[in-house]
C-alpha cells in the first residue's frame, strides 16, 4: 500500500480484556514507532523498533503493554487486562531511515475505548 | 527529558490572512530536530515542515515558514495566505539527533480558518 495502515480502526473492549492492535508500515521502512494519543492531547511516544529490534520501550506505561515486530515489517501492540485509562488513539508511524531527521509517516490510528 | 510547550490551545484566522503558531521547548542537547505536524479531523498526522537545529536558516515550505530561535528555544510556525484546508490541529515536535527515540509532541493548537 501507499501508506501506513492500522487495524482495527476502532476497538471497544471491556475492562480486563486483552487487545491486539496491528500496524502495517510502508514497505521497506526500517523504523517503526508506536504512540498513544489521549483525547485533547498530543501523541506520546511508546516504543521504537529498528527492523525487528526493539531499541526503546521506555514509553510503555506498564508491563501490561507489549509490542513486537518479529520479521521487521508488521508490528503488533498488545495490551493485557485493559483498564479505562488505556482508552486513547494508538498511532503507528514508520520511516525509511534511522536518523533523527527522517520523516515519520503516520497511520490513521486505532481508537481504543475501554468500558 | 525534553518538553515541548504550545501555549495557544486555539487560534482563529481569516482566510487569506497570516497566522503564527507558537512553540517553545526545553532540552539540554545541542543537536536535535524540530517539526510541525498537521492533524486534520481524519486523524492522519502529516509533516508540514522540519528544522535542523544546526542550521541557522529558517526552513520554508511554500506558504509555511518557521522562526527558529535556538537561544530562546522557540520554534514558531507562520502560515501565509491561510486556506480553508489549513484547518486542523497543529503539533510542534522535538526529536533528538541520536535518532533512537521517538518524537516529543506539544499539546497542539487547534487552527480555525474563518471564510
Amino acid at each position: 500500500g501507499a501508506g501506513v495502515s492500522q487495524s482495527p480502526r476502532y476497538k471497544v473492549a471491556k475492562r480486563g480484556q486483552d487487545v491486539a492492535l496491528r500496524c502495517d508500515p510502508i514497505s521497506g521502512h526500517v523504523s517503526l514507532f508506536w504512540y498513544q494519543q489521549a483525547l485533547g492531547q498530543g501523541p506520546e511516544f511508546l516504543t521504537y523498533f529498528q527492523n525487528e529490534a526493539q531499541l526503546d520501550k521506555s514509553g510503555l506505561p506498564s508491563d501490561r503493554f507489549f509490542a513486537e515486530r518479529p520479521e521487521g515489517s508488521v508490528s503488533t501492540l498488545k495490551i493485557q487486562r485493559t483498564q479505562q485509562e488505556d482508552s486513547a488513539v494508538y498511532l503507528c508511524a514508520s520511516s525509511s531511515g534511522t536518523s533523527g531527521t527522517s520523516e515519520q509517516f503516520f497511520g490513521p490510528g486505532t481508537r481504543l475505548t475501554v468500558l | 527529558a525534553q518538553t515541548v510547550t504550545q501555549s495557544q490551545p486555539e487560534m482563529s484566522v481569516q482566510e487569506a490572512e497570516t497566522v503564527t503558531l507558537s512553540c517553545t521547548y526545553d532540552t539540554s542537547e545541542s543537536d536535535y530536530y524540530l517539526f510541525w505536524y498537521k492533524q486534520p479531523p481524519s486523524r492522519q498526522m502529516i509533516l508540514v515542515i522540519r528544522q535542523e537545529a544546526y542550521k541557522q536558516q529558517n526552513a520554508t515550505e511554500n506558504r509555511f515558514s518557521v522562526n527558529f530561535q535556538k537561544a530562546a528555544k522557540s520554534f514558531s510556525l507562520k502560515i501565509s495566505d491561510s486556506q480553508l484546508g489549513d484547518a486542523a490541529m497543529y503539533f510542534c515536535a522535538y526529536r533528538s539527533a541520536r535518532g533512537a527515540d521517538g518524537l516529543t509532541f506539544g499539546k497542539g493548537t487547534h487552527l480555525i480558518i474563518q471564510p
